[in-house]
């Protein structure tokens, strides 16, 4: 079955600083896609990366890159430079190729000034 | 561009009521998703259609739910009838088809069964 795991329910770090959340993922299906999202606590659900199981390079955009390690069923999101509208809950998903997207339980980040 | 839009954003009712949630995709948009959020079991996927043609609703919790969507362009999701236990927030989202598109989120409606 596929799954999503988040273990860090929560996560602290210093404003201006660099984050990684963890993201592990099973799946049997050699096409999928890997997301992140963040909800801020005014609840909307706000796409932020993308990595797809073939691509070779770790996708980035902006200040967020994601550290995919296939062999390691991972797909860490980096966030560097923390700033304090980075505030949310972040959830890893996986996308197969029914087009259905699996979340993880999601980690909570508070960005300290 | 108009994103994913839901109404109503709040909705509250009392048990036994019947409860109809509402989205409109994004236009040109195939893939149209159901989730519920809440604290104890996260976003769960409810249902989704491709083409306007349900592919999976093994999600969905119970007979009390259905879900339907008539055209390209409107989907609704029904409790009948409502408990307090599916209070939740209820998200809608659509995509492209396929495991390469990203999914757009609607602001989600948010219900209280009383």
């Amino acid at each position: 079955a596929q799954k999503i795991t988040q273990t860090q329910p929560g996560m602290f770090v210093q404003e201006k600083e660099a984050v990684t959340l963890d993201c592990t993922y099973d799946t049997s299906d050699p096409s999928y896609g890997l997301f992140w999202y963040k909800q801020p606590s005014s609840g909307e659900m706000i796409f932020l990366i993308y990595q797809g199981s073939y691509d070779q390079q770790n996708a980035t955009e902006g200040r967020y890159s994601l550290n995919f390690q296939k062999a390691r069923k991972s797909a860490n999101l980096v966030i560097s430079a923390s700033q304090l509208g980075d505030s949310a809950m972040y959830f890893c998903a996986m996308r197969d190729t029914t087009g259905k997207l699996i979340f993880g339980q999601g980690t909570t980040l508070q960005v300290k000034p | 561009d108009a994103g994913v839009i839901q109404s109503p954003r709040h909705e509250v009712t009392e048990m036994g009521q019947e409860v109809t949630l509402r989205c409109k995709p994004i236009s040109g948009h195939n893939s149209l998703f159901w989730y519920r959020q809440t604290m104890m079991r996260g976003l769960e996927l409810l249902i989704y259609f491709n083409n306007n043609v349900p592919i999976d609703d093994s999600g969905m919790p119970e007979d009390r739910f259905s879900a339907k969507m008539p055209n390209a362009s409107f989907s609704t999701l029904k409790i009948q009838p409502s408990e307090p236990r599916d209070s939740a927030v209820y998200f809608c989202a659509s995509s492209l088809q396929g495991a390469v598109y990203e999914q757009y989120f609607g602001p989600g409606t948010r219900l209280t069964v009383t």
